[in-house]
């Protein structure tokens, strides 16, 4: 069956740490793989995506995420976190018309 | 080029009612998605629209029914309404060609009494 697990339910980092979210994946076929962010009271917005090539890849706000085939992982990373990076994180896999969604990981950021 | 925009942004209903949720798309776009939020079972995929023709359908009871107009605009239609559909709904709208991803919308909250 396909799913997305993010084992972390809420995270807490101080201000300026460093921030790695985790996301699992199973999917019986090559993955489409995306993080959004979510706002108190607001819609998705995409931070990054994952079709294929350089499993390195770029985002938004400064953050980047790798897929690991062999561990079917795709981790969101981001060197230095900011006070407004407080927010909910939902890892999704799929077509980009029908995404399944993991469970969200709440990040808040202490001064 | 304006967002994706839903009509109402809030809405109150009581068990056994029925609710019409509405869902602009950006321009140009013509496949609308439908995705339920809850604390509980978090995000869920109910269904997607593409040119008018239903492509994709999560697993959701058919209470839960959508359309799309000659304009891309989109509806969902909620009949029956039990507590448990308290949720936020969320539309999305996704180009025919590149980039390939979503966009959503700022989402309905209906909550049911």
């Amino acid at each position: 069956a396909q799913s997305v697990t993010q084992p972390d339910i809420h995270i807490t980092v101080s201000e300026g740490a460093s921030l790695e979210l985790r996301c699992n994946y199973s999917y019986g076929a090559t993955p489409y793989l995306f993080w959004y962010v979510q706002s108190p009271g607001q819609g998705l917005q995409l931070l990054l995506k994952y079709f294929s090539g350089d499993t390195l890849v770029q985002g938004i706000k400064g953050f980047e995420a790798e897929f690991k085939r062999s561990q079917s992982s795709f981790n969101l990373r981001k060197p230095s976190v900011h006070w407004s990076d407080a927010a909910e994180y939902f890892c999704a896999v799929g077509p980009k018309d029908k995404l399944i969604f993991g469970t969200g990981t709440r990040l808040q950021v202490f001064p | 080029k304006a967002g994706v925009t839903q009509t109402p942004r809030y809405l109150i209903k009581t068990r056994g009612q029925q609710v019409t949720l509405s869902c602009s798309p950006i321009s140009g776009h013509r496949s609308v998605s439908w995705y339920q939020q809850t604390p509980g079972q978090g995000l869920q995929f109910l269904f997607e629209y593409f040119s008018e023709t239903q492509r994709n359908k999560g697993n959701f009871p058919g209470r839960f029914s959508g359309r799309q107009f000659s304009n891309s605009r989109s509806e969902m239609n909620v009949s029956t309404l039990e507590l448990g559909d308290s949720a936020l709904y969320l539309c999305a709208s996704s180009p025919p060609a590149p980039p390939d991803e979503q966009f959503f919308g700022p989402g309905t909250r209906l909550t049911v009494l």
